[in-house]
């Protein structure tokens, strides 16, 4: 069964540095997400994406954050200068047309 | 602006069944999903509600009333496994349709 798959699984990096979260949704999707998730909180929308550019962003999407969806299959999310309020758990979702989105593993990012 | 209200924490035992629900305030409202997340993993679609009425998929079921913004996940037959966290998500229209979560109900499933 097709699945998203996101890289590294656990990133860590000092405050004020650019991090890069990886991500391939599944093939035949259209519709790409970022959420993330602080510990023991719930899932918080960041960015939707389809059709080559943003769709929606919440106030979280703020000017230090970004995405990418550089060839056919990876969608990446950078994050500028992080701070330490960004360490989460970021999850790439992608949803082919219909109201059911897939998850990948999440990334655990780990700012210090 | 999205709320979501749900419990926090519902503790069952093995081969009960148990509701979890779901209040809601949102505009643009097109659906209802419900989703599992065990400690530390992804989120997985369980079900979803765009219609008023239950929907079922084995031993889950979801209800919806779109009039009182409400609605429930019912679990049967309840397993060891299905110790996790449950969250709702509506689903709003526009904007490439994401999803808002609520804050998640955790189930510990007991002997």
């Amino acid at each position: 069964e097709p699945e998203v798959t996101q890289t590294p699984s656990h990133q860590v990096t000092q405050m004020g540095q650019e991090v890069i979260l990886r991500c391939v949704p599944i093939s035949n999707h259209l519709y790409f997400y970022w959420y993330r998730q602080i510990l023991g909180q719930k899932v918080e929308f960041l960015v939707s994406f389809y059709n080559n550019e943003i769709s929606e962003k919440s106030e979280i999407f703020d000017d230090q954050f970004s995405v990418e969806r550089p060839d056919g299959s990876n969608f990446t999310l950078k994050i500028r200068s992080t701070k330490l309020e960004d360490s989460a758990m970021y999850f790439c979702a992608s949803k082919k047309g219909s109201y059911e989105q897939y998850f990948g593993p999440g990334t655990r990012l780990t700012v210090t | 602006g999205q709320s979501l209200e749900q419990p926090s924490e519902v503790t069952a035992v093995e081969g009960a069944i148990v509701q979890i629900n779901c209040t809601y305030q949102t505009s643009g409202f097109y659906g209802l999903s419900w989703y599992q997340q065990h400690d530390g993993g992804a989120p997985t679609f369980l079900s979803y509600n765009g219609l008023d009425g239950l929907e079922e998929t084995g031993r889950f079921s979801s209800f919806l009333s779109r009039s009182d913004s409400y609605g429930y996940l019912l679990l049967q037959e309840l397993q060891m496994k299905d110790s996790a966290s449950y969250f709702c998500a509506v689903g709003v229209m526009g904007g490439g349709n994401k999803l808002t979560f609520g804050t998640g109900t955790q189930l510990k499933v007991e002997l």
